[in-house]
């Protein structure tokens, strides 16, 4: 069974638009939601996180919107750029030092310039 | 901040041979590593939480004699492919966290493992 799941699987924006990607959660445990961006070929980058304390993060033109109720969390990227397409990961995670993270399935972006 | 590197990028061995990868947190030190495994247009899967001082963690499914991890420092992880085979030709990412607070995992930039 999934614990995160991921949507859309793949995603095609024009450059200049907003890119949205979407993970629904079933552990009301978990306290950390990160978002990973993985180019072919490396490790995953973090590129934003969030905990459930707060509805929204924002940082430079990449936005977490989380809604505790609806266990579900996603992320905004604004003003899209070719330069943003790669993979995206969601993941959650329930506090402690040995954190082990629970990661979604991915999500493709291509930006057409 | 929160550099980790891991070694070799690539690599290429025979079947029966052994591969070891090394991951290093560069300027932080790290209680807790762990080794992942991506399959092309997949997801990471963890293998094995590796600890300090301490014998691995190993996921269900996973081999922990085929994939022997060693944490021998703060800011050294290996694992080593043994008796490697054209199966276990994957990527290899290793991720870590600092001791201090609630820190985010940072990953290394993954082993592309061929087994020929």
């Amino acid at each position: 069974q999934q614990q995160v799941k991921q949507s859309p699987q793949s995603l095609i924006v024009q450059k200049g638009g907003i890119s949205i990607i979407n993970c629904a959660y079933e552990n009301t445990a978990f306290d950390y939601f990160p978002w990973y961006q993985q180019f072919p070929g490396k490790g995953p980058a973090l590129l934003i996180a969030i905990r459930p304390d707060v509805s929204e993060k924002k940082e430079g033109r990449f936005t977490i919107s989380f809604n505790k109720s609806a266990k579900q969390f996603s992320l905004h990227i604004m003003d899209s750029q070719p330069g943003d397409s790669a993979t995206y990961f969601c993941a959650a995670s329930i506090g402690g030092n040995n954190r082990k993270l629970i990661w979604g399935l991915g999500t493709s972006l291509a930006v057409n310039p | 901040g929160a550099v980790v590197s891991q070694h070799p990028s690539w690599v290429i061995c025979k079947s029966g041979t052994s591969v070891k990868i090394e991951c290093r947190s560069l300027d932080f030190q790290a209680t807790t590593m762990f080794w992942y495994r991506q399959f092309p247009k997949q997801s990471l899967m963890l293998m094995a939480t590796s600890n300090e001082g301490s014998k691995a963690t190993y996921e269900q499914g996973v081999e922990k004699d085929k994939f022997l991890i060693n944490h021998a420092s703060l800011t050294l992880s290996t694992l080593t492919v043994t008796s490697a085979h054209p199966e276990d030709s994957s990527f290899y990412i290793c991720s870590a966290r600092s001791n201090r607070g609630f820190s985010p995992l940072h990953f290394g930039n993954g082993t592309r493992l061929t087994v020929t």
